[in-house]
């Protein structure tokens, strides 16, 4: 149990487009996702907490108008990098929370999304 | 805000040996999660750790909450060549809130 998934795996998009990556909980629902970026041989960075039905927190430094978030459904949140620029080209993961009492502040990540952007 | 100290940065050990990681941190946490990430992949939790003073196995991997909630550490016995990887500890302080990474351990087995 537990499985998230993300979508698409990698993605090459040139600069000034849009890419929205999706992330799935499988088979439990999550209230509450989470957004993270992760810079080659470095650690995770939190973007950003989705929260079902409500607007999503962001980290500090974190553009909210760059990467929007929507979490419309307790198994679907989106992430959508506006006007990609090279910077912004990173191994992006997704991560969810079950609900269950006995693991509530495991987070469980899904396989990443890798953005290259031209 | 909160940090934590993760050591070693990285580790090279021969196929067999046993490997021992550990976090710190300057203020408590409730919770203590050790996960693994293979190159190109999102991490995999391995184990959870919930009360202060817990040892937990997970097969070849042992993790314990320390006593005074601000340190964790995570053994692996006679290590083998797949569990090459990147290896986080992570803290949460309030239920449910959100998780602390440490910077992560770079374990390389050499068959």
């Amino acid at each position: 149990g537990a499985v998230v998934s993300q979508h698409p795996s990698r993605v090459i998009c040139k600069s000034g487009t849009s890419v929205k990556i999706e992330c799935r909980s499988l088979d439990f629902q999550a209230t509450t996702m989470f957004w993270y970026r992760q810079f080659p041989k470095q650690s995770l960075m939190l973007m950003a907490t989705s929260n079902e039905g409500s607007k999503a927190t962001y980290e500090q430094g974190v553009e909210k108008d760059k990467f929007l978030i929507n979490h419309a459904s307790l198994t679907l949140s989106t992430l959508t990098v506006t006007s990609a620029h090279p910077e912004d080209s990173s191994f992006y993961i997704c991560s969810a929370r079950p609900p269950f009492m006995s693991s509530y502040n495991e987070q469980f990540f899904g396989p990443g999304t890798r953005l290259t952007v031209l | 805000g909160q940090q934590l100290n993760q050591s070693p940065q990285s580790m090279f050990i021969q196929e067999g040996e046993d490997v021992s990681m550990n976090c710190t941190s300057s203020s408590i946490f409730n919770t203590w999660l050790w996960y693994k990430q293979d190159p190109g992949e999102g991490p995999v939790l391995l184990i959870a750790l919930y009360k202060a003073g817990e040892l937990t196995s997970n097969g070849r991997l042992t993790a314990q909450f320390g006593i005074t909630r601000k340190d964790s550490f995570l053994n692996i016995s006679a290590s083998i060549p797949s569990d090459v990887g990147i290896y986080f500890c992570a803290g949460v302080y309030t239920n449910a809130g959100k998780s602390t990474f440490g910077d992560g351990t770079t374990l390389t087995v050499k068959p």
